[in-house]
């Protein structure tokens, strides 16, 4: 099993381009989440998917938009990238419990 | 508003010494509570979990230990080991299965 993975690992945009983040996971799991990190906030909550075809907003969902068209993909999409989005993205999963199950994480850089 | 707080940003702790982070909480209405290890350029990885209904819970030698009237947890590792240096996010639930709510997270150094 892979797991929890990402794609890519790494990306520079410009301020105002758009881009897509991919994440998979091979685990059947109904939850899935994307999260941010930034220095000295710890992980946020962007948006969560409790199954195939739903999706929510967690605490910082301006600026992004998020599709569950497969149970087992979770795309997390930036229209027009700012610097404020400078951050490293992780993704995870979960059944439907507390433990989640997290990806390597997208660095991404905005100038 | 920080629903989870972990005040201490790093703690350095003697190879085979006993480590202890700790997390404060202001939302009564938590009730799942976790710890999560994080390696540089890695995902986090699950460590260690303890629901509202305890007060401890061992796993090898990590042990979280819960204080539902003060709102504080912390994670004991005894003995600390060089691996052991990373950075340590706590976690609350308000829900079973719902979202997590994280603190800032503490980095650990156990200096051999």
């Amino acid at each position: 099993n892979a797991g929890v993975t990402q794609t890519p690992k790494f990306r520079v945009l410009k301020t105002g381009q758009s881009m897509t983040l991919l994440c998979a996971q091979d685990m059947n799991h109904e939850y899935m989440y994307w999260y941010r990190q930034d220095p000295g906030m710890g992980l946020r909550l962007i948006h969560y998917s409790v199954g195939e075809g739903t999706t929510a907003k967690g605490e910082v969902p301006d600026g992004y938009n998020v599709s569950r068209l497969k149970k087992q993909n979770f795309l997390l999409g930036l229209e027009s990238a700012a610097p404020s989005q400078t951050s490293v993205y992780f993704c995870a999963s979960s059944y439907p419990s507390p433990e989640q199950y997290f990806g390597p994480g997208t660095r991404l850089t905005v100038t | 508003d920080q629903q989870v707080k972990q005040n201490s940003p790093s703690l350095s702790v003697q190879e085979g010494r006993i480590s202890i982070l700790n997390c404060d909480y202001t939302n009564s209405m938590f009730d799942y509570f976790l710890w999560y290890k994080k390696y540089p350029a890695e995902g986090p990885t699950f460590l260690i979990s303890i629901s509202s209904i305890k007060d401890k819970n061992e796993d090898g030698r990590f042990t979280v230990f819960l204080n539902k009237s003060a709102k504080h947890l912390s994670l004991h590792i005894v003995p600390s080991q060089p691996g052991d240096s990373a950075v340590y996010f706590c976690a609350a639930s308000e829900e079973y299965g719902n979202k997590l709510v994280f603190g800032a997270g503490t980095i650990l150094r156990v200096k051999s």
